[in-house]
């Protein structure tokens, strides 16, 4: 089956530096990468997703990059914020499936 | 968009009793739902799949008879913890997917004394 590995799994960043947290998958039939933002006792979020067939999508501070051939994705967040600080979570999954494999999560804290 | 809600948020229950988890889908139909797992600072892991009008499908490792899923219609699938022990303290979070994203309930906090 999938196998995601994400890194770090804490990342401090003063406010307006910016954040990357990176992440592998192992099946080649992968096709779907979300990512979601999880803050304390909440539910997951999805903030933003990549399909296989482009290598990067940005929505205002928040982007991610799709490598196929390493298979490896990222997700850059750029002029971070106190209120960024949450669990970011990749995924991955082929298909029309809704199982994603999660990966173990990035603790992101904003200092103000 | 895609809503689901999920009760209770927050349940403590002594150690030998059962817990039941609601989760609905509230303006679409769910024929699959999905139960996950989250210990504290770690990911989310798939517990099982619940299937509309027949049996759920558990991950390996995850006991049926002790996480008993029904999912009797297109809105609604429960999970019950059964003779739950302190080890069951946990969160769950229940999911579907919708317009090929996955839509998450907002958790239940399980603290089993």
């Amino acid at each position: 089956g999938e196998n995601v590995e994400q890194h770090p799994s804490t990342l401090s960043v003063q406010e307006g530096d910016s954040a990357v947290i990176k992440c592998t998958y192992s099946d080649s039939a992968s096709n779907y990468f979300p990512w979601y933002k999880q803050e304390l006792g909440k539910r997951p979020q999805l903030i933003i997703d990549i399909r296989s067939n482009v290598g990067e999508k940005k929505d205002q501070r928040i982007a991610v990059t799709l490598n196929k051939t390493a298979k490896h994705f990222s997700l850059h967040i750029t002029e971070t914020q106190p209120e960024d600080s949450a669990v970011y979570f990749c995924a991955a999954s082929s298909g029309g499936s809704y199982i994603p494999t999660f990966g173990r999560g990035t603790s992101l804290i904003v200092h103000p | 968009g895609a809503v689901v809600s999920q009760h209770p948020s927050r349940v403590i229950c002594k150690s030998g009793t059962s817990v039941k988890i609601e989760c609905r889908s509230l303006d679409f139909q769910a024929t699959t739902m999905f139960w996950y797992r989250q210990f504290p600072k770690q990911s989310l892991m798939l517990m099982a799949t619940s299937n509309e009008g027949s049996k759920a499908t558990y991950e390996q490792g995850v006991e049926k008879d002790k996480f008993l899923i029904n999912h009797a219609s297109l809105t609604l699938s429960t999970l019950t913890v059964t003779s739950a022990h302190p080890e069951d303290s946990s969160f769950y979070i229940c999911s579907a997917g919708a317009n090929r994203d996955l839509h998450f309930g907002n958790g239940t906090r399980l603290t089993v004394t």
